[in-house]
């Protein structure tokens, strides 16, 4: 057990949705990111909070949000859902916000689109 | 731009054996840092080990040991003394890091299969 903790585990909607995965980090860590793993395109960074403020952006799509909250626990929002969009969504979390620091990963939510 | 090869789709071990996994990088960066994760059946990304580009030893845990060979720009994995649990996708990842922020890039992994 990491200690990063991912509500839901599965999910399943329809295309044109919208819905937000929760992302608890470690206790202590100030990091969080957001990971995409899909079948085509592998495991993806989509972005990077620190202590609340977006540090990095990667291959995230426009529909795509999210946001990191005074208590430290972060939300991605993906809307207008796509077939396409169905994959594992990690987050990850780190003490840090620097390049010496190791990421522990969540279990994932799994997103099905329909 | 930073990538990361693993070009073993598929392997295989017998119990008790030691196995390596391939991995290359490219980069233009000085400092970089190297990790495997193990992603069993269930889903979950475990965090295996760490090399820092500046780190003179290859990095050792437990079982797993990391050969590091910057000249040729590669970051094996060494299993020693498999187990029926290693069976499961191993990635390689390489950290992109300036400026304050740290993601991850990561191969396309290989499937590692360990048979009694």
């Amino acid at each position: 057990d990491s200690g990063v903790t991912q509500t839901p585990k599965h999910l399943i909607t329809a295309t044109g949705q919208r819905v937000t995965l929760r992302c608890s980090p470690r206790s202590g860590d100030l990091s969080v990111y957001w990971y995409q793993q899909s079948l085509d395109q592998g495991l993806q960074f989509l972005i990077q909070y620190y202590n609340g403020e977006e540090r990095a952006k990667g291959n995230i799509l426009e529909r795509f949000s999210a946001q990191q909250f005074p208590d430290l626990h972060s939300e991605l929002n993906l809307s207008s859902l796509e077939l396409g969009d169905s994959a594992l969504y990690f987050c990850a979390s780190s003490v840090g916000m620097g390049s010496s620091y190791e990421q522990y990963f969540g279990p994932g939510t799994r997103l099905t689109v329909t | 731009a930073q990538k990361i090869t693993q070009t073993q789709p598929g392997m295989f071990v017998q119990e008790k054996e030691a196995v390596t996994l391939d991995c290359t990088y490219d980069t233009s960066d000085q400092s970089y840092g190297l990790f495997w994760y193990k992603q069993p059946s269930s889903g979950e990304m475990i965090f295996l080990i760490y090399q820092g580009s500046y780190d003179e030893q290859n990095a050792t845990e437990g079982r797993y040991s990391l050969n590091f060979q910057k000249a040729r720009k590669s970051a094996n994995l060494v299993i020693s003394a498999s187990q029926l649990g290693d069976s499961a996708m191993y990635f390689c990842a390489m950290r992109e890091g300036r400026g304050g922020y740290n993601k991850l890039i990561f191969g396309a992994g290989t499937r590692l299969a360990v048979h009694p």
